[in-house]
C-alpha cells in the first residue's frame, strides 16, 4: 500500500527567508509525488509533480522540490519566501505500478505554513 | 480559463434533509472525483467517475450517492444528511486516471448541518 508522511504539523519561517516542507512516502513501484497548496476556504491547487527525469522539479509560484530516492523524500522548497506563501501544503503519491487501489492519489496530514512578516 | 466550478459555495442544510451539491469542469477531462475534507484535514476520496463508470470507495456511506449525467457535469447527493457529515466538498478532475496526470479541484462547497 502506498503512503505520505508529513512530519511538521506547522512550518514558521519569516519572510524572505528559505522555507523547507518535508515529505516523504512510500510505494511499491516508482512513485508519482505532487504538492498541492489550500488556501482557507479554498479547493487544492497544483503546485508541482514529479513523474520521471529531473531531480529538481521546478513549479509555480517560484516554488520547486526535490526527489530524492534514496530517502524517499519529495521536499517542497522556496528560496525566498513570501507572506502570501502562507497556506496549507499538501503532498501526495500515486504508484506507477497499476492494479488495486493504485489508482488514488494518497494524501499527506498537510503542513501549516506561516511565513510572518 | 478552462477550470472546475462548484455550486453552490456554501450549503446549509437541515438533519435528514437530502441535498445535493453540483460541480461543472471545461476541461472536457475523464475522470472527476468527490472528495470528503474535514478540518484542514487530508481529503478524503468519496468516489470517482472514469467517463460514465462510476468507482465507489469501499468506506463511503450508502447515504452518499453521485451522478454524472455527462462529461461536464457531476453530482454529490447526500440522502439523509448528519451532523457527521459537515465538511467541505471538493470536486476534482483529471485528464485520466494513469497515476501521472495531476488532479484539478474547484474551489469546494462547504456543507452545514443544523
Amino acid at each position: 500500500a502506498q503512503s505520505v508522511a508529513q512530519p511538521e504539523d506547522q512550518v514558521n519561517v519569516a519572510e524572505g527567508n528559505p522555507l523547507t516542507v518535508k515529505c516523504t512516502y512510500s510505494v511499491s513501484g516508482n512513485p508519482y509525488l505532487f504538492w498541492y497548496v489550500q488556501y482557507p476556504n479554498r479547493g487544492l491547487q497544483f503546485l508541482l509533480k514529479y513523474i520521471t527525469g529531473d531531480n529538481l522539479v521546478k513549479g509555480s509560484y517560484g516554488f520547486e522540490a526535490e526527489f530524492n530516492k534514496s530517502q524517499t523524500s519529495f521536499h517542497l522548497k522556496k528560496p525566498s519566501a513570501l507572506v502570501s506563501d502562507s497556506a496549507l501544503y499538501f503532498c501526495a503519491v500515486r504508484d506507477s505500478a497499476s492494479g488495486g487501489s493504485n489508482y488514488k492519489l494518497t494524501f499527506g496530514k498537510g503542513t501549516l505554513l506561516t511565513v510572518n512578516p | 480559463d478552462a477550470m472546475v466550478i462548484q455550486n453552490p459555495r456554501y450549503q446549509v442544510t437541515q438533519f435528514g434533509k437530502p441535498v445535493t451539491l453540483s460541480c461543472s469542469q471545461t476541461l472536457n477531462h475523464n475522470v472527476m472525483y468527490w472528495y470528503q475534507q474535514k478540518s484542514s484535514q487530508a481529503p478524503k476520496l468519496l468516489f470517482h467517475y472514469y467517463d460514465k463508470d462510476f468507482n465507489n470507495e469501499a468506506d463511503t456511506p450508502d447515504n452518499f450517492q453521485s451522478r454524472r449525467p455527462n462529461t461536464s457535469f457531476c453530482f454529490l447527493d447526500i440522502r439523509s444528511p448528519g451532523l457527521g457529515d459537515a465538511a467541505m466538498y471538493l470536486c476534482a478532475t483529471s485528464r485520466d486516471w494513469s497515476g501521472s496526470h495531476e488532479q484539478y479541484f474547484g474551489p469546494g462547497t462547504r456543507l452545514t448541518v443544523t
